[in-house]
């Protein structure tokens, strides 16, 4: 099994619509992270959490919220999503600032 | 500002050759540095990674090369293969006084010819 799953692993959904996509950790860390990734573009915070009661905003949070709902679960909503939040989404794990992020597999949104 | 950077966005190599890699960051109170290897398809792979007080890291067949003098940091691929073909992302953490977050590069793809 991965350390890091994420669910949908693709989706579609209509400008205007709430969406969340879901991430699960079982490396046991309490750092957690959501990611985008834009065609030809490196990957661009939107938010980070370093424990169940902590969450900060990254570079692009704008238009997202997230919800950290134990230490193994990290959900990331649109909630009007628009055109330009079609991008790949990562979710991430990390237990501490200078220890290596594990990534899962991405979630592919498409907003129509 | 804050950046993260690629010297080049594509690198093409034959099989069997070494690969460089660069990257240049802005920030000089960086204090952690990770490559990351994103095949097709799926997310970010750790590499490497590299601490500023340290200037050469080895792995297995990668080496990472930190000169904060000029604030350049490298990924050295040796004898290249098919499998190493893909989008690599150096990445730059300014601790935790900074929030502890990760600045991504915007990536190289490397290409490995046989």
């Amino acid at each position: 099994d991965a350390d890091v799953t994420q669910t949908p692993r693709n989706r579609i959904t209509k400008t205007g619509k709430r969406i969340m996509l879901e991430c699960s950790q079982t490396k046991g860390h309490d750092r957690m992270y959501w990611y985008r990734q834009d065609p030809g573009l490196g990957l661009r915070l939107i938010y980070y959490s370093f424990d169940v009661k902590d969450i900060n905003k990254g570079e692009i949070s704008d238009g997202y919220s997230v919800s950290r709902q134990a230490q193994a679960k990290f959900s990331l909503s649109l909630e009007s999503a628009i055109p330009n939040q079609t991008a790949l989404y990562f979710c991430a794990t990390s237990a501490s600032w200078n220890t290596e992020a594990f990534f899962g597999q991405g979630t592919r949104l498409t907003v129509v | 500002g804050e950046s993260v950077g690629l010297h080049l966005p594509t690198l093409s190599v034959q099989e069997g050759d070494n690969s460089i890699i660069n990257c240049a960051y802005s920030n000089s109170a960086s204090d952690y540095f990770i490559w990351y290897k994103q095949e097709s398809g799926k997310g970010p792979q750790f590499i490497i990674d590299i601490r500023s007080n340290m200037d050469k890291r080895q792995g297995q067949r990668v080496t990472v090369l930190l000169n904060k003098t000029v604030k350049h940091l490298s990924l050295q691929i040796a004898a290249t293969q098919p499998g190493d073909s893909a989008v690599y992302f150096c990445a730059e953490n300014m601790g935790e006084t900074s929030g502890s977050r990760l600045t991504f590069g915007e990536g190289t793809q490397l290409t490995v010819n046989p």
